[in-house]
């Protein structure tokens, strides 16, 4: 079955570069949300959209952008980024069933961003 | 809010061992549950959930969990476990009918030697 895909899967980006990640979601998905695991630590919520609209906002940093596209493709864009930001990002996609199983997330594989 | 307490960071199982990771929660609403696994250098994978219904859940790769209402836990278990099953594991709830972010435990570092 096909899987969330996330591009690159590895960065490396200097202090105040720009990074941008993207997500594909699992075919008729249509919600997305983004992940950010730093090293050592869990997963810590950032952003999600459905139907292109931001659905909920966590922990992520006004350097930070995300939007959903009519595909249902998400991208996260990371700007002046920081050593702090080095981490591993991670899509999760569901799909707004009507049933329970709307809130099962399947992830990516993830995106390591390593800023020097 | 909620949070989720993963009660062990570490632990250690010999091969063909049984194995419990215990996961409590806290919240003011109703939650769904899930238990994810993640290999060295890999993504998270859905070992399995509990939405409602039976409070026993069977999950991927032997492993299943019970749901205790009045206890809020949701421990996992595997009755034998392989050497393949070295990984972190994560406990994780979301609010029902939010279509909410998960918010994840700490993680629990499985070991598996021979």
């Amino acid at each position: 079955a096909a899987g969330v895909i996330q591009s690159p899967r590895h960065l490396i980006k200097e202090k105040r570069e720009t990074a941008t990640l993207k997500c594909y979601p699992i075919p008729r998905h249509d919600t997305v949300y983004w992940y950010q695991q730093g090293p050592g630590q869990d997963p810590q919520f950032l952003i999600s959209f459905y139907e292109k609209m931001q659905s909920d906002k966590g922990s992520i940093p006004d350097r930070f952008s995300a939007q959903q596209f009519s595909d249902y493709h998400s991208e996260l864009n990371m700007s002046s980024l920081e050593l702090g930001d080095s981490a591993l990002y991670f899509c999760a996609s569901s799909l707004r069933s009507g049933t329970e199983d709307q809130e099962t997330q399947y992830f990516g594989p993830g995106t390591r961003l390593l800023v020097l | 809010a909620q949070s989720v307490t993963q009660l062990d960071s570490q632990v250690p199982v010999f091969e063909e061992a049984p194995v419990e990771l215990r996961c409590n929660y806290s919240s003011s609403v109703s939650v769904y549950l899930f238990w994810y696994v993640q290999y060295p250098n890999q993504g998270l994978q859905l070992l399995l959930k509990y939405l409602s219904g039976s409070t026993l859940v069977k999950g991927i790769n032997g492993f299943e969990a019970e749901f205790n209402k009045s206890q809020t836990s949701f421990h996992l278990r595997k009755p034998s476990v392989h050497i393949s099953d070295t990984a972190e594991y994560f406990c994780a709830v979301s609010v029902r009918d939010s279509w909410g972010k998960l918010q994840f435990g700490a993680g629990t570092q499985v070991v598996v030697t021979p």
